[in-house]
């Protein structure tokens, strides 16, 4: 395992639902992301937190809302999805916000909007 | 406009056979080029990093090429194996930036 754990692994919602991902590091990381993974897409960023702080939010809609509480656990809060939300969540941390580290991934959240 | 191609889109190849992915991209400034190999159903794994000046990197069966004057990159795979099976991403890092420009990933499929 690579460190990074998420949870549920599987959500189905309603369009109406509220539901919350979570993220938990065990490495010791102070960099902390959100990425969105559609079917033959690339991977897009959605959130970065460095030392808890939000660094960058890549014009993701106010539907999905992040928060970090501290440098291990990642949220990320749902509301009112749309059908096209359904991808896979993935969180990933690295140890500082540069690009020469390592990033590494947690196994993802499979969601469905229904 | 950054970007990063691979190539093919898809491959099937016999157990035990060897084959090659490859990586075009038009980011710059460059700054390191990495390899991912993801599984189904589960997060990205790294398999190589190559900064500027390295032009070849392995890691087991798998050996990565970096030529930085063509933008171009290639990952071999020798005596596939069934737990090769996956899919395969290309990412590069443009200059000092955090973020990661991301291939769309090749699907390697290995069959008996």
């Amino acid at each position: 395992e690579t460190g990074v754990t998420q949870t549920p692994r599987h959500l189905v919602m309603g369009m109406t639902n509220k539901k919350s991902l979570k993220c938990e590091q065990h490495l010791g990381h102070n960099a902390m992301y959100w990425y969105k993974q559609s079917a033959k897409k690339p991977l897009e960023l959605m959130f970065v937190y460095s030392l808890e702080e939000r660094v960058e939010n890549n014009s993701v809609p106010s539907r999905f809302s992040p928060e970090c509480p501290n440098s291990s656990h990642l949220f990320l809060h749902l509301h009112t999805l749309q059908p096209e939300d359904s991808a896979l969540y993935l969180c990933a941390s690295s140890h500082l916000l540069a690009y020469v580290y390592e990033q590494y991934f947690g196994p993802g959240t499979r969601l469905t909007v229904t | 406009k950054n970007q990063v191609e691979q190539s093919p889109q898809s491959l099937i190849i016999l157990e035990g056979k060897n084959c090659t992915l490859q990586c075009n991209y038009t980011v710059s400034p460059f700054s390191n080029l990495r390899w991912y190999k993801q599984d189904t159903g589960r997060g990205p794994v790294s398999l190589t990093i190559m900064t500027f000046s390295e032009n070849t990197k392995s890691n087991g069966r798998y050996t990565a090429t970096l030529d930085a004057d063509t933008k171009q990159s290639s990952l071999h795979i020798t005596a596939s194996q069934l737990s090769d099976s996956a899919s395969y991403i290309c990412v590069v890092s443009e200059g000092s930036n955090y973020q990661l420009i991301w291939g769309a990933g090749t699907k390697l499929i290995i069959k008996p």
